[in-house]
């Protein structure tokens, strides 16, 4: 597709709920990230994969959060057992290696909210 | 935590007149990049000025970069309403493979 696409846009979760986030990314895009931005504030990181490697998961507040790539393509991000703290706008961003000048395309992320 | 805070957080100015943000990060970069988001949607790649270049163009954006000094400055000319957005600048360290935003400043350019 012609950008990066998420699902669902907006997800309401009871308490203690699983919930999974989908990310598209651009076809070809090798780096893949996810990034929490909570409410006023900047993203903050939570993991990154080249293709199918998780190679930085070093922002994952908790062993609650897991993400995985499996095909190099589609990643999902699950968050289980949701808290009321998770609420936040979940992003995913995609790059092609090497093509640093472009930057990262966001896609218009999930808004997650736990009740 | 986040590597950097934009300043101010908030700014609002008539549409024609120069909006300046500035950016301060705590550690030395690689690249620092500047993003804009709309209310409720993704960040939009603007520039990238890598940590050996002090000042970038593109179209009405002016970057700065003074890497003795931690600091950024994003310059939009002749703003327009369409402008109206919030600003992120992400800097990326060399030694690992995310990038840092910082807190952001909300830009509201008045018709």
């Amino acid at each position: 597709g012609a950008g990066v696409s998420q699902s669902p846009r907006y997800k309401v979760a009871k308490r203690g709920q699983d919930v999974a986030l989908r990310c598209d990314p651009i076809s070809g895009h090798v780096s893949l990230f996810w990034y929490q931005q909570a409410l006023g504030q900047g993203p903050e990181f939570l993991t990154y994969f080249q293709n199918e490697a998780q190679l930085d998961k070093s922002g994952l507040p908790s062993d609650r959060f897991f993400a995985e790539r499996p095909e190099g393509s589609v990643s999902t991000l699950k968050i289980q057992r949701t808290q009321q703290e998770d609420s936040a706008v979940y992003l995913c961003a995609s790059s092609l290696v090497g093509h640093l000048e472009d930057g990262y395309t966001f896609g218009s992320g999930t808004r997650l909210t736990v009740v | 935590s986040q590597q950097g805070e934009e300043d101010p957080q908030a700014l609002s100015i008539q549409e024609g007149e120069n909006a300046t943000m500035n950016c301060s990060y705590k550690t030395s970069i690689n690249n620092l990049q500047w993003y804009r988001q709309n209310s409720g949607r993704g960040l939009v790649h603007l520039i990238l000025i890598r940590s050996n270049e002090r000042e970038k163009h593109s179209g009405r954006l002016r970057v700065t970069l003074d890497t003795s000094k931690k600091s950024s400055s994003l310059l939009i000319t002749a703003s327009r309403a369409a402008d109206t957005a919030s600003y992120f600048c992400a800097t990326d360290i060399y030694t690992g493979n995310q990038f840092y935003f910082g807190t952001g400043t909300s830009l509201t350019v008045i018709p």
